[in-house]
């Protein structure tokens, strides 16, 4: 069964941490994804990335890093957390195509994280 | 960012009836349409990609219909069920990432 983990699913961090996000897929995927989830919002793209150690940015990057150094694993990284950082967190990975068409991406479970 | 709109943004049907939502996106430069279906505590998986205009996939009592020149897909769930009761998000391609609407909240009441 594909599987995207995530490293915590409830995570409470205060202004200023620095705080890292863990992402896992064991489906050998290219394409990784970090996206948050706001009421209302949908999901927003913050970084992705189609190959180990490439990055590109997403919508919303400001606040984030990530870093990709294996192929199956993608970090996000609050460099220093703020309120507005309180989100829903949702790693995803898919295969990556020829452009023009666009394979299904696999999510994890999400992490909820609260920043005091 | 691609602006793809979802409607309404939430819904309350009644066990046994079925309803459909609407999911728009821009018609140009069309490569694809995802649905994914997102239940409370669980992960977004996929219901649905579709590529052809005029295409209709089936997955049991959920069903989509993609036009791709006028840039809309509904979603259609006939006989609703508790289990049903999930945020219903679609996408679609833009470059290497998928641009996402603001999902329809479907509860299901018993």
């Amino acid at each position: 069964d594909v599987k995207v983990t995530q490293s915590s699913r409830y995570l409470v961090k205060r202004t200023g941490e620095k705080v890292f996000l863990e992402c896992v897929q064991d489906m050998d995927h290219e394409n990784m994804f970090w996206y948050r989830q706001d009421p209302g919002l949908g999901l927003r793209l913050i970084y992705f990335s189609y190959d180990v150690k490439m990055k590109e940015k997403g919508d919303i990057p400001e606040g984030y890093s990530v870093s990709r150094e294996k192929k199956e694993r993608f970090s996000l990284i609050l460099e220093s957390a703020s309120t507005n950082q309180t989100s829903m967190y949702l790693c995803a990975s898919s295969l990556r195509r020829a452009s023009g068409s666009f394979d299904e991406q696999f999510f994890g479970p999400g992490t909820r994280l609260t920043v005091l | 960012i691609l602006n793809v709109e979802q409607s309404p943004q939430s819904l309350h049907v009644q066990e046994g009836d079925s309803t459909n939502f609407t999911c728009s996106f821009p018609s140009s430069n069309f490569y694809a349409l995802h649905w994914y279906r997102w239940e409370t505590a669980k992960s977004p998986e996929a219901l649905f990609v579709m590529t052809l205009n005029g295409d209709e996939k089936k997955k049991g009592r959920i069903s989509a219909t993609l036009n791709t020149k006028e840039g809309y897909s509904y979603l259609y769930i006939k006989g609703s069920q508790p289990e049903d009761s999930a945020t219903y998000l679609c996408a679609s391609p833009d470059d290497y990432k998928l641009s996402f609407g603001a999902g329809t909240t479907v509860t299901v009441r018993a």
